[in-house]
């Protein structure tokens, strides 16, 4: 299986900050990385997809890099409404999709 | 606009036979590029992929829960169906359903059912 890790797991920011997670992928999956964000109670929103593709009606201020085995998550101005958990998913080996562990994104 | 709903028993025994099933609407499991997965999350945890299923019935399972799973299609009824044999207490987890997309680099899960909550216990 390809195995996703996230950094960090954990952090604290304040509205306004611009903060970034990174995503590094065992083997190289090219483009096919997905970034997710998910509230307590509630299920995972896609924000990214194919490693820098804006999903229809996300901010502007979400973006995503990268190729092969490294990716990030930027947002650029953190709102109130963007602290939640991120989580990537690569798509590359679709006989084993696998989830990164998640970066929960808090209010400092 | 598409929406996806999980159903299934809320309370399973250990070895029983888990079975859930997601009720579709806004798309056709038939159309080019579409599938349908079940993805889990137990409480506190990261997002576990569990299986897919594709509009061709071309199916795929996570490797280490392969011997447990069957998914299939019911293109008609608007329903995939998930199984999961001899459940276990660490089976306890919130389950999705969620609409895949597979067009070249595009695969993904873009909408999410609301997700059920299965706990396994005696």
């Amino acid at each position: 299986d390809i195995q996703m890790t996230q950094s960090p797991s954990s952090l604290s920011a304040s509205v306004g900050d611009r903060v970034t997670i990174t995503c590094r992928a065992s083997q190289s999956i090219s483009s096919y990385l997905n970034w997710y964000q998910q509230k307590p109670g509630k299920a995972p929103k896609l924000l990214i997809y194919a490693a820098s593709s804006l999903q229809s009606g996300v901010p502007s201020r979400f973006s995503g890099s990268g190729s092969g085995t490294d990716f990030t998550l930027t947002i650029s101005s953190l709102q109130p409404e963007d602290f939640a958990t991120y989580y990537c998913q690569q798509s590359y080996s679709t006989l084993a999709i696998t989830f990164g562990q998640g970066t929960r994104l808090e209010i400092k | 606009q598409i929406t996806l709903k999980e159903s299934g028993p809320t309370l399973v025994k250990p070895t029983q036979t888990l079975t859930l099933t997601c009720t579709f609407s806004g798309f056709s499991l038939s159309t080019s590029g579409v599938g349908v997965g079940w993805i889990r999350q137990p409480p506190g945890k990261a997002l576990e992929w569990l299986a897919l299923i594709y509009w061709d019935d071309d199916k795929r399972y996570s490797p280490s829960l392969k011997s447990r799973l069957t998914i299939t299609k019911d293109t008609s009824k608007n329903q995939v169906v998930l199984t999961m044999t001899n459940m276990d207490p660490v089976d306890t987890a919130t389950y999705y359903c969620a609409h895949h997309l597979w067009f070249g680099e595009l695969s993904a899960f873009d909408i999410w059912g609301q997700g059920t909550m299965v706990t396994v216990s005696s």
